[in-house]
This record gives C-alpha cells, sequence and structure tokens, in this order.
C-alpha cells in the first residue's frame, strides 16, 4: 500500500528564515510520482510541482527547491528567505503509474506560518 | 483561462436536508475528483469520473452520498439526507489524461450542517 508521511504537523518560522518542510513516502512500485500542493488561508489548493520517479535532479523555482533522494524515499521541500505569503498548508502527494489514472494520495499536510 | 469552478461556496443547512454540491471542471480536462476535506481526516478521494464515467466510487462514504456527470462540463455531489458529520470542505478538481498529470481543484465547497 502506498503511504506518505509529512511528520511535521506545524512549523513556524521567522521572516527570511529558510524552512524545509519533509516528505516521506512508502511504495511497492518501481515508477511512480510524487506532487507538492499548496493550500493557503483562503482554502484552494495549488499545484506546485510534480517529480517522476525517474528523474532524481533537485529541481529549483525562484525561492523554492526539491530534494528528491529515492534512496531514502524522500522528496522534501525548502523555501528559502520565507515570506509572509508563504504561510499555508503544504501537502506531499503520491500517485503509482500502476494505476490506470491519477488516483493521488496525500499526506496529511504541513501548516507553515511564517512571521513578520 | 477559468479554473474549476464550485458552488456554492459555502452552505449552511439544517440535519436531514438535501445538499447539491456542483463542479465545472476545466475545459478539456478528461478526469474530475470529488474530495473531502477534514481536520480528522485530512482530503479523501470521493468518487472520480473518466470521460463523464464513474469510475471508483469506493471513496464514497455511504449511500447517502451520490455523485452524477451528465456531461463534460458539468459534475454534482448529492448528499440526502444530509447529517452534521458531513459537514467539511468538499473539492473538485480536474485533469487531463495521461502522464499523471497534476491535479487542478477548486476554491471548495465549506459544508455545515447544523
Amino acid at each position: 500500500a502506498q503511504k506518505v508521511t509529512q511528520a511535521q504537523t506545524e512549523i513556524s518560522v521567522v521572516e527570511k528564515e529558510d524552512v524545509t518542510l519533509d516528505c516521506v513516502y512508502e511504495t511497492r512500485d518501481t515508477t511512480y510520482y510524487l506532487f507538492w500542493y499548496k493550500q493557503p488561508p483562503s482554502g484552494e489548493l495549488v499545484f506546485l510541482i510534480r517529480r517522476n520517479s525517474f528523474d532524481e535532479q533537485n529541481e529549483i523555482s525562484g525561492r523554492y527547491s526539491w530534494n528528491f533522494q529515492k534512496s531514502t524515499s524522500s522528496f522534501n521541500f525548502t523555501i528559502t528567505a520565507s515570506q509572509v505569503v508563504d504561510s499555508a498548508v503544504y501537502f506531499c502527494a503520491l500517485s503509482e503509474m500502476k494505476t490506470s489514472y491519477d488516483k493521488v494520495i496525500f499526506g496529511p499536510g504541513t501548516s507553515l506560518s511564517v512571521i513578520p | 483561462d477559468a479554473g474549476v469552478i464550485q458552488s456554492p461556496r459555502h452552505e449552511v443547512t439544517e440535519m436531514g436536508q438535501e445538499v447539491t454540491l456542483r463542479c465545472k471542471p476545466i475545459s478539456g480536462h478528461d478526469y474530475l475528483f470529488w474530495y473531502r476535506q477534514t481536520m480528522m481526516r485530512g482530503l479523501e478521494l470521493l468518487i472520480y469520473f473518466n470521460n463523464n464515467v464513474p469510475i471508483d466510487d469506493s471513496g464514497m462514504p455511504e449511500d447517502r452520498f451520490s455523485a452524477k456527470m451528465p456531461n463534460a462540463s458539468f459534475s454534482t455531489l448529492k448528499i440526502q439526507p444530509s447529517e452534521p458529520r458531513d459537514s467539511a470542505v468538499y473539492f473538485c478538481a480536474s485533469s487531463f489524461l495521461g502522464e499523471h498529470q497534476p491535479q487542478h481543484f477548486g476554491d471548495g465547497t465549506r459544508l455545515s450542517i447544523l
């Protein structure tokens, strides 16, 4: 069975600090996709990134970066120089290739508060 | 481009009443998903459609819940009769077919059953 663990329930940082959100997943498949979504206080879910299991290159997008390590089944998300607008709940998610559609298993989420 | 549109944004109703939630997916998307989000259970997939056909409704909690997709641009999730434990935020999402494309979510419907 697939599973996504986000051990950090809540994190608080002061603005401009860097913060890393952890994500550990479990799957028996060798081919799968990983996602990060952001849910700001307004409530909508916003897609951030998709990564397939064959692509272990780290990705950077502005202040956001993602570190995918297959050996430890982790897909961590780092925000550099955090800003108040980064305050949100962040979900890591997993989707296995063997399924015929995008059934996505979401982690429990990490609530990030960036304090001015 | 318009995103996934859900209505209403908020719904407050009394126990026993019928509740209908509506969703318009992004044009051209092949898949439509209904999720429920609660503090206790997080995000749960209730049902999904492929090309308007329900494929997997194993997440629907009870027979009180039903979903339809009469055409490619509209879906409903109905609860009849509603109960206080149905209170949650209900999200609709849609995606393209293939390669596990990211799902695009609507703003959600916050449902409160009194």
